[in-house]
């Protein structure tokens, strides 16, 4: 089993329209999460973190549910903009180093 | 303040010869991490460096793959004697801190080294 599985996609949506990504992590000690977006197989850039309580950036919500270890992305409203593969990220169990265990991420294209 | 810089951009390399990845975090960072990014992946962890000292290689090939971080220079990530399957893109992050959520939450990725192996 992976340590971070996610639906690969692609998902391809019309601009406006409300998208979510699942990902799942097999380690229950893992303490932190992350969305990280990276365009066109450029480096990754951290979308945002990832709490218990959830937490929301303007159109991005993300969701933490530690009994199920699950992680969620919504976006609302897509925009062109927002194409892009996006990579749910782990921090190691151990958290004694910032070793962080990626996804192999979800494509997200948005048609006008 | 610079970002994290790698260089070469771009490598092609024939089977067989070494391959020189270099890497120099952002100013006053002292960790760097290496990621490698095969075609169609996920990025996986490499190794993890502190000045001078390797603390994580976990993730490194056990042969022909080694790391250094020198006190004076970049942090090199070193390949012998290449094979097609070392084809990547390899990333290389540094943090201002060692362990836990700022080791990670401040973690800047570097814009990549995409080694060819023809």
């Amino acid at each position: 089993r992976k340590e971070v599985e996610q639906d690969p996609g692609p998902f391809n949506v019309p601009e406006g329209a409300t998208v979510a990504f699942n990902c799942t992590y097999s380690n229950s000690a893992s303490q932190s999460f992350f969305w990280y977006r990276q365009d066109c197989r450029k480096e990754p850039k951290l979308l945002m973190s990832v709490y218990s309580s959830g937490n929301e950036d303007g159109r991005f919500t993300a969701q933490l549910n530690r009994a199920s270890q699950y992680i969620s992305l919504l976006i609302r409203d897509s925009k062109l903009s927002d194409s892009a593969t996006y990579l749910c990220v782990v921090l190691d169990g151990s958290g004694n180093t910032g070793k962080l265990i990626f996804g192999q991420g979800t494509t997200l294209q948005v048609k006008p | 303040n610079a970002g994290v810089m790698q260089n070469p951009r771009h490598l092609v390399r024939r089977r067989g010869q070494e391959a020189r990845l270099r890497c120099s975090p952002m100013k006053g960072h002292s960790h760097v991490y290496w990621y490698r990014q095969l075609p169609e992946e996920g990025l996986k962890f490499m190794v993890y460096l502190q000045k001078e000292n390797i603390i994580d290689e976990s993730g490194m090939p056990k042969e022909r793959f080694s790391a250094e971080f020198p006190k004076e220079g970049p942090s090199i990530l070193r390949i012998q004697q290449v094979v097609r399957g070392d084809s990547a893109a390899y990333f290389c992050a540094s943090s201002p801190a060692s362990g836990g959520f700022l080791g990670a939450f401040g973690q800047y990725f570097g814009p990549g080294t995409r080694l060819t192996v023809t």
